[in-house]
């Protein structure tokens, strides 16, 4: 059973507008959530987290929000630019899960079209 | 500069045959793991240590072992590889929430 979940394997935008990437996670107990991006041929990097406690997390063009109500978090990027073009994982951690086990969705993949 | 480190970067090998990934991590992390990643499947855990002598099984851990006898080194065997070991694996480490990547090996199972 998926218990995170990116519904869009893939999303193509125009370079200069907005790309968000949605993620909906089924376990009331992830109080930590992370995005990773990841280019071909390379590991994963860390892109942006937002705790639970928060519903709103932002670090320059990189945006997360959290609703959860709806167990559902998105990442906005803007303006999307052609570099942005990867695949994006989102990642969430269980509560008083301190080490960093994580349970990721299976990655959106983002084209960004100049 | 601190780094995470796997080798080698592409192996082939054969059905049967044992075959061990090298994770090397220099930021003395307590917090070691394995990933695989598979189309379709995301990244999914195949084994973790929070510390030497340490190890768990993760969500993919039959067919794989590992050992965590020093902070900077967390190997992985494939005690007897199948085609189904096929796949991309990736080392992390962490000294809280967040994970830092290695850079992937791509094992290929004839």
């Amino acid at each position: 059973d998926q218990q995170v979940k990116q519904n869009s394997p893939s999303l193509s935008v125009q370079e200069g507008r907005i790309s968000i990437l949605n993620c909906d996670y089924t376990n009331s107990m992830f109080d930590y959530f992370l995005w990773y991006k990841k280019y071909p041929a390379e590991g994963p990097t860390f892109l942006i987290s937002i705790s639970s406690i928060k519903d709103k997390n932002e670090d320059g063009r990189f945006t997360v929000f959290l609703n959860k109500s709806a167990k559902h978090l998105s990442l906005h990027i803007v303006p999307s630019q052609p570099g942005d073009s990867a695949v994006y994982f989102c990642a969430a951690q269980l509560y008083g899960g301190s080490q960093g086990n994580l349970i990721f969705g299976k990655g959106t993949k983002l084209s960004v079209k100049p | 500069d601190a780094e995470i480190t796997q080798s080698p970067r592409h192996k082939i090998t054969e059905t049967g045959r044992q075959v061990t990934l090298a994770c090397h991590q220099t930021w003395n992390h307590n917090n070691m793991f394995w990933y695989r990643q598979d189309l379709g499947h995301g990244l999914r855990l195949i084994h973790y240590s929070y510390g030497v002598q340490d190890t768990n099984k993760g969500e993919v851990s039959d067919g794989y072992s590992v050992s965590r006898s020093n902070t900077e080194d967390l190997p992985l065997t494939l005690e007897s590889a199948a085609s189904s070991q096929t796949s991309v694996y990736f080392c992390a480490s962490s000294e809280g929430k967040t994970q830092y990547f290695g850079p992937g090996t791509r094992l290929l199972v004839l």
